[in-house]
């Protein structure tokens, strides 16, 4: 049973960029859910997709947007990067509503200059 | 809007002791499932303990174990036996339990305990 992968590990962009953030899910799983967690602060839901139709948002500007692919590998888009957009984003996937826990990757640590 | 909220920024144990961390929440959901998270340096959260609201039996895995109080809306964390590799940020995460329909598990987090343990 493969984890949850998540690519690339650290980004350094600059402010005004654009930057994809891909997302492997687990094995089985076909919800995935994105979260943004600012150093020393708990995850911050983005959204979440299931079955590649997002069905739920958190409190994210639509210039923060992402696809899931039909192998239930997803993707995190950012567009116009602003210097708060500095954070781990992990990416969790799990069994239809999760509530059985989601199993996290390691996260991408973006920071933007 | 349900919030989590755990009022101990870091806790400290010796090793084989005990040590609990806390936990409360605020939901008008009646049915949902609470969750303890934990969070090494290599960044990746992983699941300690699961907790259904409508089970009053308190879970437990291993060496940790909860304390649900559902009517205080308490969910605090146990650890027994300390080990020098449960050294970690702790988050407690809730979601809501879902009535069928459209899936929507988000986790909402509280803001983290780390936890040292001393040898």
């Amino acid at each position: 049973e493969t984890g949850v992968t998540q690519s690339p590990t650290h980004l350094i962009k600059t402010r005004g960029q654009q930057v994809t953030l891909r997302c492997s899910s687990q094995s089985g799983h076909n919800t995935v859910s994105w979260y943004q967690q600012a150093l020393g602060q708990g995850p911050q839901f983005i959204f979440q997709y299931y079955r590649e139709e997002e069905n739920g948002r958190g409190n994210f500007p639509p210039r923060f947007s992402g696809l899931q692919f039909p192998n239930y590998s997803s993707e995190l888009n950012v567009n116009a990067l602003e210097l708060d957009d500095s954070a781990l984003y992990l990416c969790a996937s799990g069994e239809g509503t999760g509530n059985y826990g989601y199993t996290f990757g390691s996260g991408t640590r973006l920071t933007v200059v | 809007a349900q919030t989590v909220t755990q009022s101990q920024p870091e806790m400290s144990v010796q090793e084989a002791e005990t040590v609990t961390l806390s936990c409360t929440y605020d939901t008008s959901e009646s049915d949902y499932y609470l969750f303890w998270y934990k969070q090494p340096p290599s960044r990746q959260m992983i699941l300690v303990i699961r907790q259904e609201a409508y089970k009053q039996q308190n879970a437990t895995e291993n060496r940790f174990s909860v304390n649900f109080q559902k009517a205080a809306k308490s969910f605090s964390l146990k650890i027994s036996d300390s080990q020098l590799g449960d050294a970690a940020m702790y988050f407690c995460a809730y979601t809501r339990a879902n009535a069928g329909g459209t899936s929507y598990g988000k986790l909402t987090f509280g803001q983290g305990t780390i936890l040292t343990v001393h040898p």
